[in-house]
Parts: C-alpha cells; structure tokens; sequence
C-alpha cells in the first residue's frame, strides 16, 4: 500500500539549534516528494520539492532535505531555526503511475508540529 | 502572487442543513482545483479533484451526493456539504493548480487557509 507518515507529531528545539523532521513513505512507484509549512490559520506554503535530479534539495527559509530512496524517506533539515519557523510541516508525495504520469494528486503525512522556544 | 481564499474561514451549523464553502484563485486561473479534509491532529485527505467545466473526481470513500463540487470558472469552485451531521465536522481546505500546468515534473498547488466547518 502507498502511504506517507511522518514519525514525530510534536518537535520542541530551542532557537539556533539544528532540527530534523522526519518523513517516510511506502511505495512500489517512483514519487514526487514535497514539504509544505503552515503557519498559524494560514494556508499551506510549499517549502521544497523533490522531483529528480540531485537527492540534496534546498527550499526557502534555509530549509533542505534529502530524498533517500533505499530507505525511503526525505528528511527536513534545517541547522539553525528560528522563533518564526514555528509551525506545521507537512510531508506529501506524489505517487506516479506507470510511465511517470499523474495528475497531481497529494498523499500527506499526518503533520509535525516544530515549536522552536527562546 | 498565487493567492488562494477561502469563504467562510469559519461556520457553525444545525443538523441537516446545507453549507456551502468558497474556494477562489484571486491572482491566476485554475483549471483544476482540489478539496481537502482534515480531521484534527490527522492528515489532509484528498476528497475531490475538480476540474473547471466537467464533473469532479471523487477520492474512494467521499459520497459525491454528499459533497457536492462545482468548477463554473477558472477562478471559483465551490464545496456544499449537503445535510449536515456533526460527523462532518471537519476542516476542509482546497487548492488550486495553475492553468497551463500539465503534467510531470510541475504539480504546483496553491492552498486556501481552510474552512472550519462546525455542525452541531
């Protein structure tokens, strides 16, 4: 079965120290790999996506991430955050069908609170 | 730019009425739009994909007589929860897909700030 799921709901880290959120998925298919941010009654933003190419992806607001496929994952690092990065992330897949098509659709992981305090 | 709202952000309502929910794309044309729900502290869940001027695809499992979808623009698609029960007390979120976008590798997707949909 075709699933995404995001080990840790919750991730306290004091501001300036590194974070990592963690994201794994289950597939028999090439995917498209994204991380979203919601902020507090606002709308998903996309932080980076992973389509092909180089594994090492880098996002806005000094986020990154690397897609592993032996393990399956893709990782959201950042080596320094900051009080504004708290929110929601969330990890989403697209999962291809044969040939490398689809049409766009999302599959989420269940979200991870960071809460990055002074 | 690629802004996305969302109306109403909140609604509270009884039992077996109707609620309709908004979704529009204020700064570009949408040719597909997604609706979302989100239970709380679990995932968005896909319901719907909808397509502007066709009949929306439903995900396995959402009743579309139910969850009624209409794309009449490129900039609007709407949402009607139809009879109401405190189950579908939810959050529900869309997206839209910019026109022009198709196919692999671009699945951009701009997201509304979501409805909390209350029915008591």
């Amino acid at each position: 079965a075709q699933s995404v799921t995001q080990l840790d709901s919750q991730v306290p880290v004091f501001e300036e120290a590194p974070v990592e959120l963690r994201c794994n998925y289950s597939s028999s298919v090439s995917v498209y790999l994204f991380w979203y941010v919601q902020y507090p009654n606002q709308g998903l933003q996309l932080l980076l996506k992973y389509l092909s190419g180089s594994t090492l992806v880098k996002g806005i607001n000094g986020f990154e991430a690397e897609f592993n496929k032996s393990q399956t994952s893709f990782h959201l690092r950042k080596p320094s955050v900051h009080i504004s990065d708290t929110a929601e992330y969330f990890c989403a897949v697209t999962f291809l069908g044969a040939g490398g098509t689809s049409y766009g659709k999302l599959t989420f992981g269940q979200g991870t609170i960071l809460t990055v305090h002074p | 730019g690629a802004v996305v709202s969302q109306h109403p952000s909140w609604v509270i309502c009884k039992s077996g009425t109707s609620v309709k929910i908004e979704c529009r794309s204020l700064d570009f044309q949408a040719t597909t739009m997604f609706w979302y729900r989100q239970f709380p502290k679990q995932s968005l869940m896909l319901m719907a994909t909808s397509n502007e001027g066709s009949k929306a695809t439903y995900e396995q499992g959402v009743e579309k007589d139910k969850f009624l979808i209409n794309h009449a623009s490129l900039t609007l698609s709407t949402l009607t929860v139809t009879s109401a029960h405190p189950e579908d007390s939810s959050f529900y979120i869309c997206s839209a897909r910019p026109r022009g976008v198709v196919g692999p590798p671009s699945y951009e997707q701009y997201f509304g700030p979501g409805t909390r949909l209350t029915v008591t």
